[in-house]
């Protein structure tokens, strides 16, 4: 079955680096885009980055300024997000997202069919 | 960015009861919505893609509807188990999508 298992999270404090990871298995990682998605505590969903299934094109928030990176490894089947210079606001719960990219019918729909557990990132002075 | 607008923030109903979320965008997205539910604790679950085609395992009391800025999702007879926060999120402008700050379903 499909899973994404994320690991990385933790409480650190501001202007200090992260990398969370996501591990996939159960499907063919190579051929699917990906996407990290945030939530801060009581909030909705924030999209934060893109990444193309060879990992050749990336797209990210612009609200992100520069500060972080989405990468892959489809060597290991794994996406990452590299957090630089974090800040409070970064505290989240952060969501890697599979991309269902399906254009099996006359149009094609980019939709979220399978989440990660989520990982929480406490960001404090 | 096409902003995102989701109404009412709370909607209180009663199991059994019919329940009908909307969502807006601030420009024209054709028919690419989703539509996700979220529990406490949990991930997002994917309902509704397409604006109105249930993603698998998705019961038929589920339904979605609109095009172009106006959406709505409809909830035919509310079991215990749908009480949740619902989020629309537009992928017309992919890879940069966007959510809606969501609706709250909650008992009566």
């Amino acid at each position: 079955q499909v899973q994404l298992v994320q690991s990385g999270g933790g409480v650190l404090q501001t202007g200090r680096s992260l990398r969370l990871s996501c591990a996939a298995s159960g499907f063919t990682f190579r051929v699917y885009a990906m996407h990290w998605v945030r939530q801060a505590p009581g909030k909705g969903l924030e999209w934060l980055a893109a990444i193309s299934y060879d990992g050749s094109n990336k797209y990210y928030a612009d609200s992100l300024k520069g500060r972080f990176t989405i990468s892959r490894d489809n060597s290991k089947n794994t996406l990452y997000l590299q957090m630089n210079s974090l800040r409070a606001e970064d505290t989240a719960i952060y969501y890697c997202a599979r991309d269902k990219g399906d254009c099996s019918g006359p149009s094609c729909h980019y939709y979220f069919d399978y989440w990660g557990q989520g990982t929480l990132v406490t960001v404090s002075s | 960015e096409i902003v995102m607008t989701q109404s009412p923030a709370t909607l209180s109903v009663s199991p059994g009861e019919r329940a009908t979320l909307s969502c807006r965008g601030s420009q024209s997205i054709s028919s690419n919505l989703a539509w996700y539910q979220q529990k406490p604790g949990q991930a997002p679950r994917l309902l509704i893609y397409g604006a109105s085609t249930r993603a698998t395992g998705i019961p038929a009391r589920f339904s979605g509807s609109g095009s172009g800025t106006e959406f709505t999702l409809t909830i035919s007879s509310l079991q215990s188990e749908d009480f949740a926060v619902y989020y629309c999120q537009q992928y017309n402008k992919w890879p940069r999508i966007t959510f809606g700050p969501g609706t709250k379903v909650d008992i009566k």
